[in-house]
Parts: C-alpha cells; sequence; structure tokens
C-alpha cells in the first residue's frame, strides 16, 4: 500500500509568491491534515480535511488556504509569501477524522518550503 | 500553540541503554500519539494509547498514560544507534479534528 505522498519535496520561492502543495492520501483515507514545522514555533495545525469539506482550521492567517478533492487528494495554498513562512509542511491522512475512532495518522515526508 | 511539554529536549545515551521521555499536556484528552521525526523528514507513527488505558507495549517501546497527572511516557528498551531521532508525542482532544504536539525529545544513541 502506498504511503502519503507529498509534492513537492523541496520549493524555493520569492516573499511576495505564492505556492501549492499537493498531498494523496493513503488509497481509503478520507481525512487529510496540514501542519507547518519550524525550529522556532515545532509542529503547528494548519487545517483538517474530511469528505471534501474543512473541519477544522489552525490559528494562521487568510494567507493560508487550502482544499480536498472528491479523490480525497489536498492541496495548500500560502499566497503573498513571507520569510516567515519557511518551513516544513506535513501532510497526514486517517481513515477517519483525527482521532475519532482512535485512528491513527500517517504522514508524508513534507514538502521543506523556502522563501528567500 | 503546543500543548504538550516534553522533557528533557535532549537525551544521550550509549546503545544498549534505555532511553525514556516523558510529555506532559494540558486539557483532557481522547488518545495521546507518540511518533518519531528522522532529521526533519515525515513523522512516524509509533503507538497510540486512548485516555482509558494505562499502559501499552509495542515491541521495545512502552508507553504510560497518567490522566490524572495528564502525563505520558515513553520508554525505549535496548536502545540501538537507529534509534537516534526526534520524538513527539501529540494528543487529541475530545472533539478530535487535529493533533496537538509537544516540542520533542531529541534522542541521540551512540554506537
Amino acid at each position: 500500500k502506498a504511503g502519503v505522498t507529498q509534492t513537492p519535496r523541496y520549493l524555493i520561492k520569492t516573499r511576495g509568491q505564492q505556492v501549492t502543495l499537493s498531498c494523496s492520501p493513503i488509497s481509503g483515507h478520507r481525512s487529510v491534515s496540514w501542519y507547518q514545522q519550524t525550529p522556532g514555533q515545532g509542529l503547528q495545525f494548519l487545517f483538517e480535511y474530511f469528505s471534501e469539506t474543512q473541519r477544522n482550521k489552525g490559528n494562521f492567517p487568510g494567507r493560508f488556504s487550502g482544499r480536498q478533492f472528491s479523490n480525497s487528494r489536498s492541496e495548500m495554498n500560502v499566497s503573498t509569501l513571507e520569510l516567515g513562512d519557511s518551513a516544513l509542511y506535513l501532510c497526514a491522512s486517517s481513515l477517519a477524522r483525527t482521532g475519532r475512532g482512535n485512528t491513527e495518522a500517517f504522514f508524508g515526508q513534507g514538502t521543506r518550503l523556502t522563501v528567500v | 500553540s503546543q500543548q504538550g511539554e516534553e522533557d528533557p529536549q535532549a537525551l544521550s545515551i550509549q546503545e544498549g541503554e534505555n532511553a525514556t521521555m516523558n510529555c506532559s499536556y494540558k486539557t483532557s484528552i481522547n488518545n495521546l500519539q507518540w511518533y518519531r521525526q528522522n532529521s526533519g523528514r515525515g513523522l512516524v507513527h509509533l503507538i497510540l494509547i486512548r485516555s482509558n488505558e494505562r499502559e501499552k507495549h509495542s515491541g521495545r517501546l512502552r508507553v504510560t498514560l497518567d490522566t490524572s497527572k495528564k502525563s505520558s511516557s515513553l520508554l525505549i528498551t535496548a536502545s540501538r544507534a537507529a534509534d537516534t531521532a526526534s520524538y513527539f508525542c501529540a494528543t487529541v482532544g475530545n472533539q478530535g479534528g487535529k493533533l496537538i504536539f509537544g516540542q520533542g525529545t531529541e534522542l541521540s544513541v551512540k554506537p
């Protein structure tokens, strides 16, 4: 069974640009969540999608958005990039919504975004 | 914002020794999970313990949960150099929906 696939693995963008990151969950998983990891703030929750609907959102500005498609694949978009957006962005998939039914989350390898 | 606090922040041991990492959290939980991360790569799920469980084992891993103290510990027995990684605890609240991570413990196992 293929794991969670995130593309691209590495990305360098300039301040002010926008970026789209992609996540393909494990086959059959309907829940996709996104996390940002930085040395200063650690791992922080961005959003959770289930059945194409955003179910939960973390404390991030509106520049961060996402969506989920009917095949459960998800994308997240960051507009007007700032230097502080440089981070490892991790996607996690699970069968049910995170925490429901005590299901575990499986993470992808992440996309490392560098904003210059 | 992180809910969990982990200690120690860094731990260095010799191969064969046991490693114990602790995690404390602030609010009621549905479950608590432990993850491993190698060198800024993806997180690998290690073990999930439900709020009504007190102890769980998986191979060389032993996790305990004390909901009255809002704390958990991860014990890795007979550590190996390959166990060198960062270890994170993550809690899921009763409403679910997201993992709240601690700051992590950086474990170094020297051969």
